[in-house]
């Protein structure tokens, strides 16, 4: 199992905002970065420290931390969104990146 | 603009090994690492390894210890990932990735910003 847990399924009305968390004891000594990955294609960086968007990622995307928990919030959710999103950060000795699970996103 | 473009797909039959290449354009090749991450059918995403395209260094994942060799060829801006005595549950898509690091704070983060496009290595006899 993963030392970051993520639920593996949430869904959202479209227009309507999401939470999409992370938990891990890393969390609390290092940023997660937040990839969003369609089918048959290569994951896409979405968020990464304390809540940066890479150029090209839209502003309804954003990150946020507490604790043992990271979130990546997607505010007006579009149907493009739909999509599993990937958690990442450091395992318990901080020498080693490790994914979260997954979560697969469902756009109603 | 910054691209990874990964060797095409493999299959290898059970104890072989496969090497996948992932040359990089459009930054300085020898300022950043490049991490390894697979995907197996179906599943997560798996974290492999580090290689720093500066000095060589690595870093592997360590359940793969023993099995896997990454390396570099500055002169041609590539990578390499080598995957030894293949089983049939490394079948997976394999990706190269450029990694970077982010401080702020009082907190470090580490990201991967840019992927290859994969490459599919099936391990099957």
């Amino acid at each position: 199992s993963s030392e970051l847990t993520q639920d593996p399924a949430v869904s959202v009305a479209l227009g309507q905002t999401v939470r999409i968390t992370c938990q891990g004891d890393s969390l609390r000594s290092y940023y997660a970065s937040w990839y969003q990955q369609k089918p048959g294609q290569a994951p896409v960086l979405v968020i990464y420290g304390k809540n940066n968007r890479p150029s090209g990622i839209p502003d309804r995307f954003s990150g946020s931390s507490s604790g043992n928990t990271a979130s990546l919030t997607i505010t007006g959710a579009q149907a493009e969104d739909e999509a599993d999103y990937y958690c990442n950060s450091r395992d318990s000795s901080g020498n080693h990146p490790v994914f979260g699970g997954g979560t697969k996103l469902t756009v109603l | 603009q910054v691209q990874l473009v990964q060797s095409g797909a493999e299959v290898k039959k059970p104890g072989a090994s496969v090497k996948v290449s992932c040359k990089a354009s459009g930054y300085t090749f020898t300022s950043y690492g490049i991490s390894w991450v697979r995907q197996a059918p179906g599943q997560g995403l798996e974290w492999m390894g580090w290689i720093s395209a500066y000095n060589g260094n690595t870093n592997y994942a360590q359940k793969l210890q023993g099995r896997v060799t990454m390396t570099t060829d500055t002169s041609t801006s590539t990578a390499y990932m080598e995957l030894r005595s293949l089983r049939s549950d490394d079948t997976a898509v394999y990706y190269c990735a450029r990694d970077e690091a982010y401080y702020g704070s009082g907190n470090f983060g580490y990201y991967f910003d840019y992927w290859g496009q994969g490459t599919l290595v099936t391990v099957s006899s």
